[in-house]
């Protein structure tokens, strides 16, 4: 078993809708959470970062942790043509060797 | 933020040769990591490079596959060493952007296929 499983997808939205990305992860040891988008030919860049179980909003982005569950989400409210990227879960349960990357969910955002 | 470059963009290697990618950052930084990202995988983090000092490579990874050059605070190199075509990848590297090692600042990568 993977210590993070996220689905590839790709997951194809009309404009506006809202959207939801999830991980799962079997280790009760990580401590804190990452969201991570990368567009296509460039490197991830950290678009979310909690540490706590519960929500942690910014903007029309929304990071959900629950770790009774072993279970993280992101919600895209309102997605645009330009959120079409691919969103990688992250997770650590401290120092830079331990960080854990899911393998991406591939989003689409159709005008 | 820190601005990454890597070079090459992308490259077509033949098999049984080797590769240097580079990594320059346009600020001084003191942890650098390089990462493997394979079709369908996840980022799997290959070495940590600390100028000064020797890399730190993860399990699975070996110095004379990866060597590793770290020559002061802007600058690494990844060589991908006799390669096969199970090392077309995409590599790329990053650095420490704080938040205790949360954030990572990542370059564009170098996507590698080996024929």
């Amino acid at each position: 078993q993977k210590e993070v499983e996220q689905d590839p997808g790709p997951l194809s939205v009309p404009e506006g809708a809202i959207v939801s990305l999830n991980c799962t992860y079997s280790n009760s040891a990580f401590q804190y959470f990452m969201w991570y988008r990368q567009y296509s030919r460039k490197g991830p860049e950290l678009l979310m970062y909690t540490y706590s179980s519960g929500n942690k909003e910014d903007g029309r982005f929304t990071a959900q942790v629950d770790k009774s569950s072993k279970y993280i989400s992101l919600f895209i409210r309102d997605s645009q043509p330009s959120d079409s990227a691919t969103y990688l879960c992250a997770m650590g349960s401290g120092g830079y060797q331990k960080v854990t990357f899911g393998t991406g969910t591939k989003l689409q955002v159709i005008p | 933020s820190a601005v990454i470059s890597q070079k090459p963009s992308r490259d077509i290697c033949q098999r049984g040769t080797s590769l240097t990618i580079q990594c320059q950052v346009d600020s001084q930084v003191t942890m650098m990591f390089w990462y493997r990202q394979q079709p369908g995988q996840s980022l799997t983090l290959i070495a940590t490079a600390n100028q000064g000092s020797e890399a730190t490579y993860e399990s699975g990874f070996v110095i004379d596959k990866f060597p590793i050059s770290r020559p002061n605070l802007t600058f690494s190199t990844l060589t991908v060493s006799n390669m096969s075509p199970e090392d077309s990848s995409i590599y790329l590297c990053s650095v420490d952007g704080g938040l205790g090692g949360r954030e990572q600042y990542f370059g564009p990568g170098t996507r590698l296929t080996v024929t």
